[in-house]
């Protein structure tokens, strides 16, 4: 069963521009990683955050959470045709969990 | 090597088929997962192994028989499935099952069930 929410389902913007995703969960979590799939494929591990940080930076992608809000937000900055894929959050220990996910399109 | 296999990448089998779903990773990793897929939804863990051994089985239907006959190779045994079971089986490896680590994944296998 999926973990939580992610939002918003789609976005579209222009290469250059940032893009903003969004997730909540439900229950109490040790870390909240994200994940980004493209086409179909397999899925790829972006970040991992732990419920004692509230920002974490990788190149060009930013990662705050929020426990008091039970939510995430990923953040791509100066986005390329390339960063075009669905992207997950996931919580979870042996049983991972993945949100809904954002299905993010980069226009060149 | 930080890749996880999986073979075949497409499969098209008849509800009264036997088939098998092969995961391979040679990255010393000791946990091994099975997640479904379906389109435009997110993965759903199916079945999870710690050491060759079980350690989570999601209520998946008999149908679907994991086997993990040694830590680098993990296997979904299929029999009589049913035309909703079509969706993408990807299987992961993490270094152990908890809650540090990252999973790696593999490209997926594409199933359809005629």
């Amino acid at each position: 069963s999926q973990q939580g929410e992610e939002d918003p389902q789609a976005l579209s913007i222009q290469e250059g521009e940032n893009a903003t995703m969004n997730c909540s969960y439900k229950t109490s979590i040790n870390n909240l990683q994200w994940y980004r799939q493209n086409s179909g494929r397999g899925l790829v591990h972006l970040i991992l955050i732990r419920s004692n940080e509230r920002e974490k930076h990788s190149g060009r992608l930013r990662v705050t959470l929020d426990t008091s809000k039970k939510s995430s937000s990923l953040l791509i900055t100066a986005s390329r045709a390339a960063d075009t894929a669905s992207y997950f959050c996931a919580t979870g220990q042996i049983d991972m969990r993945f949100g809904a996910g954002t299905r993010l399109t980069v226009k060149p | 090597d930080t890749e996880v296999t999986q073979t075949p990448k497409h499969l098209v089998m008849g509800m009264t088929n036997k088939k098998s779903l092969k995961c391979e990773q040679h990255m010393g990793h000791r946990a091994m997962y099975w997640y479904k897929q379906k389109a435009k939804k997110p993965p759903e863990l199916m079945f999870v192994y710690s050491y060759e051994k079980l350690s989570i089985n999601e209520s998946v239907p008999s149908r679907f028989s994991p086997e993990c006959p040694n830590s680098s190779l993990l296997n979904l045994h299929l029999h009589a499935l049913q035309p909703e079971d079509s969706a993408l089986y990807l299987c992961a490896s993490s270094q152990v099952a908890g809650w540090r680590e990252t999973q790696y994944f593999g490209p997926g296998t594409r199933l359809l069930v005629l």
